[in-house]
């Protein structure tokens, strides 16, 4: 149990478009989840936590109006980067709970991003 | 500040066994995580530990010392398969995951 997808899993985008990042709890439902992102041979960093319903928080550093977080249902949240620019190029991992109670954080298998 | 401190790569044989540490600061503890990550891969759980005293789990074991802001990860019988970086992370007072960089584990035959 506890899957988390992600779609696409890979994606080149020519610089100036935005890019659309699809995060679903497969068999059950995520009361929050979380956004990261990861430079090659880097550690992962969070950029935003989001609540079904609620606007997501975002980390210090990271630009809301361009990294786009909505969290529409207890099973879809979305992040868009918007006007993506080479540098955006990125592994973007999210990951889910189940609830307040359970501290694990199921990760989806990772996103990559590579805009040319 | 928060931090969490881990080596940054360790080397070890193919059938040994390496114990990779992992000292935290942080402002509260409610439980550390040890993940597993390959390259291009997202984490996958390995182990949480909440009370002090060592997890067994086949042949990785996780260890936790609250008083001593202490944890480590011990893998047992070495596969080449066990190349990845490892990663530990701590649940802090407010119930914020802290992630620590990483220990990249190099396994030679």
């Amino acid at each position: 149990g506890a899957v988390v997808s992600q779609h696409p899993s890979w994606v080149i985008c020519k610089s100036g478009t935005s890019v659309k990042i699809e995060c679903r709890s497969l068999d059950f439902q995520a009361t929050t989840m979380f956004w990261y992102r990861q430079f090659p041979k880097q550690s992962l960093m969070l950029m935003a936590t989001s609540n079904e319903g609620s606007k997501a928080t975002y980390e210090q550093g990271v630009e809301k109006d361009k990294f786009l977080i909505n969290h529409a249902s207890l099973t879809l949240s979305t992040l868009t980067v918007t006007s993506a620019h080479p540098e955006d190029s990125s592994f973007y991992i999210c990951s889910a709970k189940q609830g307040a109670v359970d501290y694990e954080q199921y990760f989806g298998p990772g996103t990559r991003l590579t805009v040319t | 500040g928060q931090n969490i401190d881990q080596p940054t790569e360790m080397t070890a044989t193919e059938g040994a066994i390496v114990q990779i540490n992992c000292t935290y600061q942080t402002s509260g503890f409610n439980g550390l995580f040890w993940y597993q990550q390959h390259a291009g891969e997202a984490p996958t759980f390995l182990s949480y530990n909440v009370l002090d005293g060592l997890e067994e789990k086949g042949r990785f074991s996780s260890f936790l010392s609250r008083s001593k802001g202490y944890s480590y990860l011990l893998l047992k019988e070495l596969q080449m398969k066990d190349s990845a970086s490892y990663l530990c992370a701590v649940i802090d007072s407010n119930y914020q995951l802290i992630w620590g960089a990483g220990t990249k584990l190099i396994i030679k035959p």
